[in-house]
């Protein structure tokens, strides 16, 4: 079956524009999780969405980042006035119940601020 | 305290080698436990679940100590395809909770050489 999507597979952008990072998890996975991971570096957890219940944000590393989940399937991830250091891949994986099954990644999202 | 520790490494060891990772978790309630691999510049793809009896999948084992909380991978007879890094990842939820997150490991490097 299909597995995680994600798009656009890279995206370069200048300093201080918004972007817009979507994700397409396996369908019927109730739960939603975004990370970021820069070169060399271990994966950093951003937010995470499970079923309807209120997202956890706690990983959200200011107020310029936000996340949205639709419908309890697709997911964006908006970074506005974006910053050189905001350059990373950004991951999104899915789960068929939050924490006690296994996620599944997607290929990630290549971002490079200008 | 970090919920999950790994040694980075990195392991350089000769083909056909057998080599293990430790990885030690902070909460004694964890109840889900992953090793997941990740090859350069590509996403983090489920290696094997771990399960409390131990578990085996071809050349690779898996444990877990409740006591000490920790976890073990070994390798046998490695490949040089073995090659990359290999995450750590555990579930801090109670038991039976869904909603808890996983926890990523910063990783531990390992180089098969021919």
């Amino acid at each position: 079956g299909a597995g995680v999507s994600q798009s656009p597979s890279n995206k370069v952008t200048e300093k201080g524009k918004d972007v817009e990072l979507r994700c397409d998890p396996i369908s019927g996975h109730t739960a939603l999780y975004w990370y970021r991971q820069s070169l060399g570096q271990g994966l950093e957890f951003l937010i995470y969405f499970q079923g309807n219940s209120a997202p956890d944000k706690s990983g959200l590393p200011s107020d310029r980042f936000s996340a949205e989940r639709t419908g309890g399937s697709v997911s964006t991830l908006t970074i506005q006035r974006t910053q050189q250091e905001d350059s990373a891949v950004y991951l999104c994986a899915s789960s068929s119940a939050g924490g006690v099954r296994a996620q599944y990644f997607g290929p990630g999202t290549r971002l490079l601020v200008l | 305290r970090k919920e999950v520790e790994q040694d980075p490494g990195p392991f350089n060891v000769p083909e056909g080698a057998t080599v293990a990772f430790n990885c030690t978790y902070s909460n004694s309630a964890s109840q889900s436990f992953f090793w997941y691999r990740q090859d350069c510049r590509k996403e983090p793809k489920l290696l094997m679940s771990v399960y409390s009896s131990g578990n085996e999948d071809g050349r690779f084992t898996a444990q877990l100590n409740r006591a000490s909380q920790y976890i073990s991978l070994l390798i046998r007879d490695s490949k040089l395809s073995d090659s990359a890094t290999y995450l750590c990842v555990v579930n801090p939820a109670d038991r039976g909770s869904t909603l808890g997150r996983l926890y990523f490991g910063r990783g531990t490097q390992l180089t098969v050489w021919p």
